[in-house]
């Protein structure tokens, strides 16, 4: 089934550690997000790649890397985690930058205590 | 600055009509985005508007005012599982989204 499928589910974590959301997208999407989503937030721009070796920071990009080194990984790495990183994150995919319709993975929930 | 305005919660029973509106601002525009999003999952595709008027999708529709900032998303027949949170999104010059914290209906029986 075409989509974006995202790495770990969940994760609970200790501040300080390293920890790597994954994202695989089997669409052939030139363009790709991550967004953080906070209760009484909307969605927030974190990193976006308009094309395959190309990033960009967006609305909240501090403490936040990202890479894509291909079309179809988009990986978010958090060197240090901090608590106020705790968030549920959401990978998405667009077929170019700034196309009308984003296709979303089903999450990643990260606690950082 | 750039927002999105719409209300926190919504409640409507089923087989009811539920009009959710979204007031925007943004650095210029590049059309208005709605999405669903159950609890716990992924926002989905609803509707894009960029010009003026009613987009009708079955039993959803999306209206849009450029020269107000606002628009629209009317639910028809509601259904149990209408339940979940609307956002709304503006898309502005540099064709970035700006999300609203987004709607929580709540369908009675």
């Amino acid at each position: 089934i075409a989509g974006i499928t995202q790495a770990p589910t969940s994760q609970i974590l200790a501040a300080g550690r390293r920890m790597t959301l994954r994202c695989t997208q089997d669409m052939r999407h030139n363009a790709m997000y991550w967004y953080r989503q906070d209760l009484g937030l909307g969605l927030r721009l974190i990193h976006y790649s308009n094309t395959a070796g190309t990033t960009g920071k967006g609305e909240v990009p501090d403490g936040y890397s990202v890479s894509r080194a291909n079309t179809d990984d988009f990986p978010l790495t958090l060197a240090s985690a901090v608590p106020s990183q705790t968030s549920v994150y959401f990978c998405a995919s667009s077929g170019a930058p700034g196309a009308n319709v984003l296709t979303f993975g089903a999450g990643s929930r990260l606690t950082v205590l | 600055g750039q927002n999105i305005d719409q209300p926190t919660e919504m409640t409507a029973t089923e087989g009811a009509i539920v009009q959710i509106n979204c007031t925007y601002q943004t650095s210029g525009f590049n059309g208005l985005f709605w999405y669903q999003q159950h609890a716990g999952e992924a926002p989905t595709f609803l509707s894009y508007n960029v010009l003026d008027g009613l987009e009708e999708k079955g039993r959803f529709s999306s209206f849009l005012s450029r020269s107000k900032g606002y628009s629209y998303l009317l639910l028809k027949e509601l259904q149990m599982k209408d339940s979940a949170s609307y956002l709304c999104a503006g898309m502005d010059s540099n064709y970035q989204l700006i999300w609203g914290a987004g709607t929580k209906l709540i369908i009675k029986p």
